[in-house]
């Protein structure tokens, strides 16, 4: 399987900074790449597919970058909102996702 | 407005079976495949396998081979998951989501774009 690696595992952020979440695949995935949100307590949510294409409703301070092995998931001006935990998962083989990025207040 | 709503919360002996199933709203269940993706406590998200209810196919994760199966019912626009021979380590909250898919830059992407709410299954003696 195609192994996904998130970094930071977690970090502390205010609102208003500026926080990017980077993925790396363990082989070549072009952009077989989606972003998830997860908020304690729920499902997770879409953010964005095919590794920049920001889905329908997602603001638009959230931004996805990459293709190959290295992506990354970028917020602009840190939401109250926007504390949760952070996944990336590839669709190019059997699905996987990486292990999660939980960004918290600092 | 899309859908998808879960069966409740349940608790299974060790070597039990446990159903789960998936009633999808605002459109047709036959049009995509459904995923499922569990969660341990505290811990990431896996997949555990897919159908086309519009055909039937499936696809399993290797680790879950020969203990899921997913199964459909069209005519109330459902999907179902169950899984046997349960172990405490199966204990998680299991999400069915729903896939789409379009071809981008030539490549045929797909993502999960609808999620049930989850259903918790404990699994203790």
């Amino acid at each position: 399987d195609i192994q996904m690696t998130q970094s930071p595992s977690s970090l502390s952020a205010s609102v208003g900074d500026r926080v990017t979440v980077t993925c790396r695949a363990s082989q070549m995935i072009s952009t077989y790449l989606n972003w998830y949100q997860q908020r304690p307590g729920k499902a997770p949510k879409l953010l964005v597919y095919a590794a920049s294409k920001l889905q329908s409703g997602v603001p638009s301070r959230f931004s996805g970058s990459g293709s190959g092995t290295d992506f990354t998931l970028t917020i602009n001006s840190l939401q109250a909102e926007d504390f949760a935990t952070y996944y990336c998962q590839q669709t190019y083989r059997t699905p996987t996702f990486g292990q999660g990025t939980k960004v918290e207040i600092k | 407005q899309v859908q998808l709503v879960q069966s409740g919360a349940e608790m299974k002996k060790p070597g039990a079976s446990v159903k789960v199933s998936c009633k999808a709203s605002g459109y047709n269940v036959t049009i995509y495949s459904i995923h499922w993706v569990r969660q341990a406590p505290g811990q990431g998200l896996h997949w555990v396998g897919s159908l086309y209810p519009n055909d039937d196919t499936t696809d399993y994760a290797r680790g879950f081979q020969g203990r899921v199966t997913l199964t459909s019912d069209t005519s109330v626009n459902s999907v179902f998951m169950e899984l046997s021979s349960l172990r405490s380590d199966d204990t998680a909250i299991y999400y069915c989501a729903r896939r789409r898919s379009g071809v981008i830059a030539g490549q045929h992407i797909t993502w999960l774009d609808a999620w049930g709410q989850g259903t918790l299954v404990t699994v203790s003696s």
